[in-house]
């Protein structure tokens, strides 16, 4: 079956950086992807892994360990408006994606 | 235009009543989709249209009804609902290229209240 496993509830300081670990166990592995959800609003994309390693893209970076079934989310130089949701989804086999049940981090100055 | 446009926004409906959930997008994407949020829980998966093809229904109780006319547009319609069924329903579409789906690119979804 499909498991993936992110932490509930996290809290950070502004200006801090903040890691979101990502577990799974999926039927097949097409890649993992990063979404940001603010309360009230649509799902946006952040980062998509498919090779070991770690993808930077601005203030944000994810890694992954395909032998480890493990990825995280790293958040730098945390700005209030990164208080959101973070979904960690899994494409396994047919080009199906599962999430987790999301990260909800709080930024506090 | 946005990528992704669903109407509308906020519905409530009650457990008799007939309705339906409109999405459109605009980024020439062959593939969309409809997700339900439910608090607390993740995103599940509902349908999956590629190329207007129906690929994916994820044991959804026939009281959803989904309709993909061409490739831009995906509705589900809504018939004797429960009021458990109340959510956010999440509309996506992605670009399918080799079996691979990619970044979905979410709508802003509808909130659905079942009385």
């Amino acid at each position: 079956g499909q498991n993936i496993d992110q932490p509930t509830e996290m809290t950070a300081t502004e200006g801090a950086i903040v890691q979101i670990n990502c577990t799974y166990q999926t039927s097949g592995f097409n890649g993992l992807f990063w979404y940001q959800q603010h309360a009230g609003e649509a799902p946006t994309f952040l980062s998509y892994n498919v090779l070991d390693g770690l993808e930077e893209k601005g203030r944000f970076s994810s890694f992954l360990s395909r032998s480890k079934g493990y990825s995280y989310l790293l958040l730098k130089e945390l700005q209030m408006k990164d208080s959101a949701s973070y979904l960690c989804a899994v494409e396994g086999n047919a080009g199906k994606s599962t999430f987790g049940d999301g990260t909800t981090l709080t930024v506090k100055p | 235009e946005t990528g992704v446009t669903q109407t509308p926004r906020h519905l409530v409906m009650g457990m008799t009543n007939k309705k339906s959930l409109k999405c459109e997008q605009h980024l020439g994407h062959n593939a969309m989709y409809w997700y339900k949020q439910s608090a607390k829980k993740p995103l599940e998966l509902m349908f999956v249209y590629n190329f207007k093809e129906q690929t994916e229904n994820n044991s959804v109780p026939s009281r959803f009804s989904p309709e993909c006319p061409n490739s831009s547009h995906l509705f589900l319609h809504l018939h004797t609902l429960q009021p458990e069924d109340s959510a956010l329903y999440l509309c996506a579409s992605s670009q399918v290229v080799g079996g691979w789906t990619g970044e979905l690119f979410f709508g802003e979804g509808s909130r659905l209240t079942v009385l």
